[in-house]
């Protein structure tokens, strides 16, 4: 097994601009969903994708968005920045979609985000 | 609604028990979860329980759900100072597929 590995691990962006992150999951994983933790707090479940769709969104703008591709990596797009995008992003990957049985997540290290 | 809190800190003891708390306030939890969050890194998965079970051991962690009073607990035992990192709990629905609600988490000090 790979893990799920998550690129860059830290960087800094200024007010406006956009971002983009990256995950490759878990060997056999077919699921990602992405969450976002802020200083201090616990992660925040922002949208899961499942073969290349999002099923699931949590309460976050339109301006997160997210793409999953056929070899299972995904990206998650963060148009105009906001200072309280600044989180920790992690991406998690279970081996499907179901929406019943325990959602045993394998979570990346994360990419921390400084927006200046 | 869906809320999920614990306590922020813990201190103990080396070789001493460490007890976990987590209240939350959704009565269609299916599962509740136990994750571990080291610096720098991701989270990882301790454990987890059905909501129509009341106990679930597994080593060193003992679970207990009082689902009367929406109370989750984790206990580790002859806590040693790697177990040092913040604990997470968590709760999913069956009706919300991958989504998983954390509480804010609980820092864990294991002093030699």
């Amino acid at each position: 097994e790979t893990g799920v590995t998550q690129s860059p691990t830290h960087l800094i962006k200024t007010r406006g601009q956009q971002v983009t992150l990256r995950c490759s999951s878990q060997s056999g994983h077919n699921t990602v969903s992405w969450y976002q933790q802020a200083l201090g707090q616990g992660p925040q479940f922002i949208f899961q994708y499942y073969r290349e769709e999002e099923n699931g969104r949590g309460n976050f703008p339109p301006r997160f968005s997210g793409l999953q591709f056929p070899n299972y990596s995904s990206e998650l797009n963060v148009n105009a920045l906001e200072l309280d995008d600044s989180a920790l992003y992690l991406c998690a990957s279970r081996r499907t979609a179901s929406k019943s049985g325990a959602n045993v997540l394998t979570f990346g290290a994360g990419s921390r985000l400084t927006v200046l | 609604g869906e809320d999920v809190e614990q306590s922020l800190f813990l201190s103990v003891r080396e070789g001493d028990s460490s007890v976990i708390n987590c209240t939350y306030t959704d009565s269609s939890s299916t599962y509740l979860y136990w994750y571990k969050q080291e610096p720098g890194a991701g989270l990882q998965l301790l454990t987890y329980i059905f909501s129509n079970m009341d106990m679930k051991q597994d080593q060193r962690l003992t679970v207990l759900l009082n689902k009367k009073d929406k109370h989750l607990s984790l206990r580790i035992a002859d806590t040693q100072t790697g177990d040092s990192a913040i604990y997470f709990c968590a709760e999913s629905m069956d009706n919300q597929g991958g989504k998983l609600i954390f509480g804010q988490g609980t820092e864990l000090s294991v002093k030699p």
